[in-house]
């Protein structure tokens, strides 16, 4: 089986602030996306990628950069960080796309924004 | 755009009872229906998917698929405390986007 690493765990920022959010996976998967999650509710598409050097918009993009410089890594970036904000960013990938097969999640980056 | 919607938002029921999660979705050219679950403070997990109309079974859980009425249910048979956690519905359309719903939090109480 394979893994899912987010790093780091917890992040606090300060307003305005550029803040990066990495994550790594072993399946081998061709397939990564960014989630947000706020208050344990549900998750909305920030950024997807088919594969590596690819970047597709999802609902939520706005106000966040994305990069897949290897087919291992995708890293999001908080481009301006808003104050009071509080979420959890989930990264996961999936082998086949999101039409036909499962997601396989990080643990999560909890960001706090002072 | 899809719409996807889970009701209800939040559900306690006993140990040992059944427990019926629902998800509704707008669009009809819908391909994949999956459930995920996830506990406090944990990553979401798949629990099961579909692709045609019917019914599939693993273990103490079912899900049912109705695409004429653009719905679809998770069943949790002898509901357990270790079920306790939030339900997220997913739809699949096609291409590599799935939209989740916004959850339902079950509490099993023992």
């Amino acid at each position: 089986g394979g893994i899912i690493t987010q790093t780091p765990k917890f992040l606090i920022g300060q307003e305005g602030q550029k803040l990066t959010l990495k994550c790594q996976q072993n399946f081998n998967h061709d397939t990564m996306y960014w989630y947000r999650q706020d208050s344990g509710k549900g998750l909305r598409l920030i950024y997807y990628s088919i594969t590596e050097n690819d970047l597709q918009k999802g609902d939520l993009s706005e106000g966040y950069d994305a990069s897949r410089e290897k087919k291992s890594s995708f890293s999001l970036t908080v481009t301006s960080a808003q104050k009071n904000e509080m979420a959890v960013f989930l990264c996961a990938s999936s082998g086949l796309g999101g039409n036909q097969d499962t997601q396989y999640f990080g643990p999560g980056t909890r960001l706090l924004v002072l | 755009q899809q719409k996807v919607q889970q009701s209800p938002e939040s559900l306690i029921v006993p140990e040992g009872a059944m427990t019926s999660l629902n998800c509704t979705f707008s669009d009809s050219a819908s391909q994949y229906f999956a459930w995920y679950r996830q506990h406090s403070g944990k990553a979401p997990k798949a629990l099961m998917s579909i692709f045609s109309n019917g019914e599939k079974e693993e273990g103490r859980f079912t899900i049912h698929l109705n695409k004429a009425s653009l719905h679809f249910s998770l069943h949790i048979r002898d509901s357990q405390p270790s079920d306790s956690a939030l339900y997220l519905c997913a739809v699949g359309t096609g291409g590599y986007k799935v939209v989740f719903g916004s959850g339902t939090r079950l509490l099993v109480s023992p």
